[in-house]
């Protein structure tokens, strides 16, 4: 079976611009989250999204945005990117929203530079 | 506040030497996960261990929950365990989203 699969592996963005990260995660998993991981930091959770809806928000400005589709699949939008955006962000899925045995698988990530 | 740390933040170890490393989390949880993170950023999961001890190959773990802590010993180390070790946690029921430390950096010489 296919792990959380992720797309782009890497993606080079301009000041200003926008971006869409995508994720699969593994099959008959329903859940996702979407982590910031900053040179030289743990992970930050940004979002979590379970059967569709938004079950979990991290701290991080408007400027960031996710969904999750019928298929489980999900987005992570950034807009107006900054200097500051550049990282890996990371997808992990898992079979549960919270609590009991909720193990969090990762992909691979997507590595954003933006210059 | 919530608060994940981890210690030593470096380690060099020799091959075949042992380690142990730690994860101190400042309330009580419902999930802790452990990490090895390979060059390439690939967070590969080790242990799901909120409580209890468990052993896979080199590697094991122990959670004492009520005392906030978990430690990973690394046993027989091999240059291939080298990266970084991060331990994850939720918090209360019902929360889903990972708090990461700030991760052990493990470098095994040859």
């Amino acid at each position: 079976d296919a792990g959380v699969t992720q797309s782009p592996t890497h993606l080079i963005k301009t000041r200003g611009q926008h971006v869409t990260l995508r994720c699969s995660p593994i099959s008959g998993h329903k859940s996702v989250s979407w982590y910031q991981q900053v040179l030289g930091q743990g992970p930050q959770f940004i979002f979590q999204y379970y059967e569709k809806e938004e079950r979990g928000r991290g701290n991080f400005p408007d400027r960031f945005s996710a969904r999750q589709f019928p298929n489980y699949s999900s987005e992570l939008n950034v807009n107006a990117l900054l200097l500051g955006d550049s990282a890996l962000y990371l997808c992990a899925s898992s079979s549960r929203t919270g609590g009991g045995k909720n193990i969090q698988y990762f992909g691979a990530g997507t590595r954003l530079s933006v210059l | 506040g919530i608060q994940v740390e981890q210690s030593p933040p470096d380690l060099i170890l020799q091959e075949g030497a042992n380690s142990t490393l730690r994860c101190n989390f400042s309330d009580s949880v419902n999930n802790l996960q452990w990490f090895h993170q390979n060059p390439w950023g690939q967070l590969i999961n080790l242990f799901y261990i909120p409580s209890g001890t468990k052993q896979n190959g080199r590697l094991s773990a122990t959670t004492v929950a009520t005392e906030r802590y978990s430690l990973l010993y690394i046993s027989s180390s091999q240059t291939t365990d080298s990266g970084v070790y991060f331990c994850a946690v939720a918090f209360g029921t019902g929360a889903n989203n990972l708090f990461f430390g700030t991760g052990t950096r493990l470098t095994v010489i040859p």
